[in-house]
Order: C-alpha cells, then sequence, then structure tokens
C-alpha cells in the first residue's frame, strides 16, 4: 500500500532560520513527487514536482531534493510570509493517475 | 476569474440530507479532480475525470456518493443521505493534463457540516 509520511507535524521557526521538512513515502513505482503549499481557508498550491532521485527544484527560499525514499524541502532564510502548511504527495504507476496520495503535512510558523 | 470555482463555501445540512456540491474548472483543463480533507487527515481522494475516458470512481467511499462532469467542463459532486461522518472540506482540482505532471490547480473547497 502506497503511504506518505510527513515531519515534523509542527515546526516553528524565527525569521532566517533555516530547516528542512521531511516526506518520506513508500509506493511500487514512483511516477512522480509533489510539493504543495496550503494557506488556512485555501486549497493547496501547487510548487514543484520531482521524478527521480537526485532531481532538485528550487524556488525562491524553497528547495526540495528526492532520494528513492524520501524528499526534503529545505526552508533557507525563510519570511513570516512562508508560514503554512506544506504537503507531500506521490504518485504510483501503478495507481490512476488522478489518485496522488498526500501525506498529512507540516505546518510551518515563522515568527518576525 | 482564472481559478477553479466551488461553490458553495459553505453548506450546513442536517443528517439524512441530501447535498450538492459544485465545481467550475480552469477552462481547457481536461482533468477534473475530487478530494476531500477531513481535520487533520490527509486529503483524500475521491474521483478523477479525463476528458471522454470513464472517470475513475475508485476513491468514492460509499454508494451514497456519486459525481459527473457535464460537457468537459462543469461537475457536480453529490452526497446522499449524508452522515456526520461526512463533514469534511471537499477540494476539486483540475489540470491541463492527466495527473502525471502533479500540477494541479485547487479551488478554495467546499466546507461541509453535517448536524
Amino acid at each position: 500500500e502506497d503511504q506518505v509520511t510527513q515531519s515534523p507535524e509542527a515546526l516553528r521557526l524565527q525569521e532566517g532560520e533555516s530547516s528542512s521538512l521531511n516526506c518520506s513515502y513508500t509506493v511500487s513505482g514512483l511516477r512522480g513527487l509533489f510539493w504543495y503549499r496550503q494557506d488556512p481557508g485555501k486549497g493547496p498550491e501547487f510548487l514543484f514536482t520531482l521524478y527521480s532521485a537526485g532531481e532538485e527544484k528550487e524556488k525562491e527560499r524553497l528547495k526540495a531534493t528526492l532520494t528513492k525514499k524520501e524528499s526534503f524541502l529545505h526552508i533557507t532564510a525563510p519570511k513570516p510570509e512562508d508560514s503554512a502548511t506544506y504537503l507531500c504527495a506521490v504518485l504510483d504507476y501503478g495507481g490512476s493517475q488522478g489518485n496522488l496520495i498526500f501525506g498529512k503535512g507540516t505546518k510551518l510558523s515563522v515568527k518576525p | 476569474g482564472a481559478g477553479v470555482s466551488q461553490s458553495p463555501s459553505n453548506k450546513v445540512t442536517e443528517k439524512g440530507k441530501d447535498v450538492e456540491l459544485r465545481c467550475d474548472p480552469i477552462s481547457g483543463h481536461t482533468a477534473l479532480y475530487w478530494y476531500r480533507q477531513s481535520l487533520g487527515q490527509g486529503l483524500e481522494f475521491l474521483i478523477y475525470f479525463q476528458g471522454n475516458s470513464a472517470p475513475d470512481k475508485s476513491g468514492l467511499p460509499s454508494d451514497r456518493f456519486s459525481a459527473e462532469r457535464t460537457g468537459g467542463s462543469v461537475s457536480t459532486l453529490t452526497i446522499q443521505r449524508t452522515q456526520q461522518e461526512d463533514s469534511a472540506v471537499y477540494l476539486c482540482a483540475s489540470s491541463f493534463t492527466s495527473g502525471g505532471t502533479g500540477e494541479l490547480f485547487f479551488g478554495e473547497g467546499s466546507r461541509l457540516t453535517v448536524l
């Protein structure tokens, strides 16, 4: 059974304090791993897609990396506006192309 | 607007009543998805429409749930004889092609509360 586990559940940082969020996954064949950001009361907003181990993607203060068992979302010098819940999801080659398996998310709070 | 539009944004209903939730996807997007998000839980896949293909209904939790997509555009999710465990935020998303790229555009959701 496909599984996605995110840690920590919650993370509090001071502005400028860099850190990483973890996403561990179990799939029979990884079609893709995706990161989303979700603000309270809003739908998730797409950030990155990673397809193979060793791949990296960057956007502003965020960098996503992928290994065969996990992905990291690195946040460099975060600002208060980076506060949100970050969701990781995977798509399995053996499953429907519409069935993204989501983790429960990491709630990030960045204090000024 | 250019985004995915969902209505109603909030719905309170009594146990046993039927509800309909509507989704207007981004124009030109061929794929449409319904997920639900319960408190403290991850997003749960419900159903996926891709073009004119038969929908993937494998995530629907019971036969009380159904969805249709008319004219390849607007979709309606119907929940019959609602139960308290149906309370959740129902999220609709669309994408330009199939889900393989992972780039889904989500609406803001319909929050359903069953009393």
